[in-house]
């Protein structure tokens, strides 16, 4: 079974600096998919980024970036110009590749709660 | 993105009573919805994986006779709570998938409060 390990449960950061959350996952499988999700206090879970495992090149969304090791199984998520609306939850999360039913479940990390400091 | 809907926000019920909650595929067919449980500052738990027109998969250790799931149409899943009490109060979370996606879109959840 898959697992992801998100070992920062709580970050600071000063309002347009720059945050490095981190994520590590355990997997045999050659192929699948990462995602950062955002959970503000709203709890509306929110797709921050998302990673195909057969991509080399990281991907990046306006001030979202990340760096993904596949050969270190690390999924790191870079957060440039920090603003207040980024503070939150983050779930790093790990999805396989294969179709159908629980081929599609999420296995979450447990979070890393995110306070922007202005 | 696509848009999942859940019904009700907050639910308030008496010990003993059940509670429905309804998931929906608002702009999409979903071949597949998933339920989740989350606890305050904890990360989402998955509670069962639910196909439209089958039986829903459980999560080991979920009772599936508490927790009665049906995908009855491919726009919406249900999820009764029967026989609730306070130690079910949480917050549940929705998503939804379909073959062609490779993301789930989650709904904004219920709060469910057993007194």
């Amino acid at each position: 079974a898959q697992t992801v390990t998100q070992s920062q449960p709580e970050m600071s950061v000063q309002e347009a600096e720059t945050v490095t959350l981190s994520c590590t996952y355990d997997t045999s499988e050659s192929d699948y998919y990462l995602f950062w999700y955002k959970q503000p206090p709203s709890r509306q879970m929110i797709l921050v980024i998302r990673q195909e495992a057969y991509k080399q090149q990281n991907a990046t969304e306006n001030r979202f970036s990340v760096n993904f090791q596949k050969a270190a199984k690390s999924f790191s998520l870079k957060i440039s110009d920090s603003q207040l609306g980024d503070a939150a939850m983050y779930f790093c999360a790990y999805r396989s590749t294969g179709s159908g039913g629980s081929n599609y479940k999420l296995t979450f990390g447990k979070g890393t709660l995110l306070t922007v400091n202005p | 993105g696509a848009v999942v809907s859940q019904h009700p926000s907050r639910v308030i019920c008496k010990s003993g009573t059940s509670v429905k909650i309804e998931c929906r595929s608002l702009d999409f067919q979903a071949t597949t919805m998933f339920w989740y449980r989350q606890f305050p500052k904890q990360s989402l738990m998955l509670m069962a994986t639910s196909n439209e027109g089958s039986k829903a998969t459980y999560e080991q250790g979920v009772e599936k006779d508490k927790f009665l799931i049906n995908h009855a149409s491919l726009t919406l899943s249900t999820l009764t709570v029967t026989s609730a009490h306070p130690e079910d109060s949480s917050f549940y979370i929705c998503s939804a998938t379909r073959d062609s996606y490779n993301e789930q879109f989650f709904g904004p959840g219920t709060r469910l409060t057993v007194l």
